[in-house]
């Protein structure tokens, strides 16, 4: 089953702020977040594991509540460059017959306006 | 460093036809897995492999086989177009480790009239 995202979409003014979330009925052992722009292939923004701190990458942060099987991503002072698809990645467990098996979420379109 | 190379980048193909898209990567990874991406949508993973000789399904697995003979390749057969498997096709690989990221190949646009 895949994670869930909302919003949607946001639409920002350059140094607003935002905050994309990820949920999971199931219970996660890492959630991975990439960044996707228009006909390109999505690229890598941090990982986070569970019992593992909130990760950081310039003004992107995440954290990971265990708890609620859920990650947020926070955008902070967003800039142009920040515009694209916000994709988050659930794996469910290390080891076993499901490891390394990585579903993804539908995305969130992060469109920043000058 | 080459990374994650997909061939070709694009295709036409009529229904019926068959195919097969290449992935190849030169990072050791042993993890390898192939999505797909329809217009405005999210990835949907087809088939996965953990390493050589091992391939599970994923979460759209009808239509498509894989294999994984070496470390380095894992290609993707649709062994009878359907236009439902247009789409845009990224091939991923990572090591199997927890806090390794999924490194994408730049993906194969597949139509399929």
């Amino acid at each position: 089953q895949q994670p869930v995202q909302s919003p949607q979409a946001v639409i920002l003014r350059e140094g607003e702020d935002a905050v994309i979330n990820c949920s999971s009925s199931k219970a996660l052992y890492s959630v991975h977040w990439y960044r996707q722009k228009h006909g390109e292939a999505p690229v890598f923004l941090m990982i986070l594991l569970k019992g593992g701190e909130q990760k950081g990458h310039e003004k992107i942060s995440a954290s990971f509540n265990e708890k609620k099987q859920q990650s947020s991503l926070y955008l902070t002072a967003s800039q142009l460059s920040y515009s694209g698809t916000y994709f988050c990645g659930k794996e469910i467990e290390e080891g076993g017959t499901n490891a390394g098996k990585s579903t993804f979420g539908d995305g969130t379109t992060l469109t920043v306006k000058p | 460093n080459a990374g994650v190379t997909q061939t070709p980048k694009f295709q036409v193909l009529k229904t019926g036809q068959s195919m097969t898209l290449q992935c190849a990567q030169d990072m050791n990874h042993e993890y390898m897995s192939w999505y797909r991406q329809d217009p405005g949508m999210g990835l949907r993973l087809i088939h996965y492999s953990v390493g050589a000789g091992i391939t599970d399904q994923g979460e759209v697995p009808n239509g498509y086989n894989v294999s994984r003979s070496t470390t380095e390749d894992f290609p993707l057969r649709l062994l009878s177009a359907a236009p439902s498997q247009t789409s845009v096709y990224f091939c991923a690989s990572r090591r199997v480790s927890y806090n390794s990221p999924l490194h994408f190949g730049n993906g194969t646009r597949l139509t399929v009239t």
